[in-house]
């Protein structure tokens, strides 16, 4: 079974550009979480979606945006980048939702890193 | 406030030997669970342990177990036998019940840089 697969694994942009990364999960995985990683700030969560309906949503600014398909792919947007948006971006999947109580596990992807200039 | 607090930024050990790798947490919810996972220079994170609030037992899973110590809020990861694949960043993380619908958040620490020496 293929993992989590994140496209493109490397990015560079320019401060004011906008950028899109893409997740694509494990197949049969239907919630997809994306976060952030810094050194100062370390992991934080940015959102999750569930059938296309993002379920829950990090302290962010609203230049962070996301959606899901209804193939389960994820895509997360990025505007006006600044400097500190610099990190890596990772995304996790997991296998079941409502029910699965608090034991099921992210499996994560290899992230994307993304570089401001 | 910090809800995972991970106070060894670098730790060493000699091969073949055991490590603690500590993690505290805090959370007012009565259900929650708690997470190790490993992420080595490539970025991917790779889980490898798992303890609820209400398991009893301490989680093991082959070379790592948990001492979970509920009464203190510590999740501390234990690694038998080190070797030296075992060398990467480890992260304690904690999802809490009052997620209501939703799972998929995770509150991580800010990780340890184990480094394991032949």
């Amino acid at each position: 079974k293929a993992g989590v697969t994140q496209t493109p694994r490397y990015l560079i942009k320019t401060r004011g550009q906008q950028v899109t990364l893409s997740c694509s999960p494990i197949s049969g995985h239907r919630s997809v979480s994306w976060y952030q990683q810094t050194p100062g700030q370390g992991l934080q969560f940015l959102f999750e979606y569930f059938s296309e309906t993002q379920r829950n949503k990090g302290n962010f600014p609203g230049r962070f945006s996301g959606r899901q398909f209804s193939n389960s792919r994820s895509e997360m947007n990025v505007s006006t980048l600044e400097l500190g948006d610099s990190a890596l971006y990772l995304c996790a999947s997991s296998p079941i939702f409502f029910g699965g109580g608090l034991r099921y596990e992210q499996y994560f992807g290899p992230g994307t890193r993304l570089t401001v200039t | 406030a910090q809800k995972i607090t991970q106070t060894q930024p670098g730790m060493f050990v000699q091969e073949k030997e055991a490590v603690t790798l500590d993690c505290t947490y805090d959370t007012s919810d009565q259900s929650y669970g708690l997470f190790w996972y490993k992420q080595p220079s490539s970025g991917e994170m790779i889980f490898l342990i798992y303890q609820g609030s209400y398991d009893e037992q301490n989680a093991t899973e082959g070379r790592y177990s948990l001492n979970f110590q509920k009464a203190r809020k510590s999740a501390n990861l234990v690694i038998s036998a080190s070797q030296l694949g075992d060398s990467a960043m480890y992260f304690c993380a904690m999802r809490e019940g009052s997620g209501g619908t939703s799972y998929g958040k995770l509150t991580f620490g800010q990780g340890t840089i184990l480094t394991v020496h032949p």
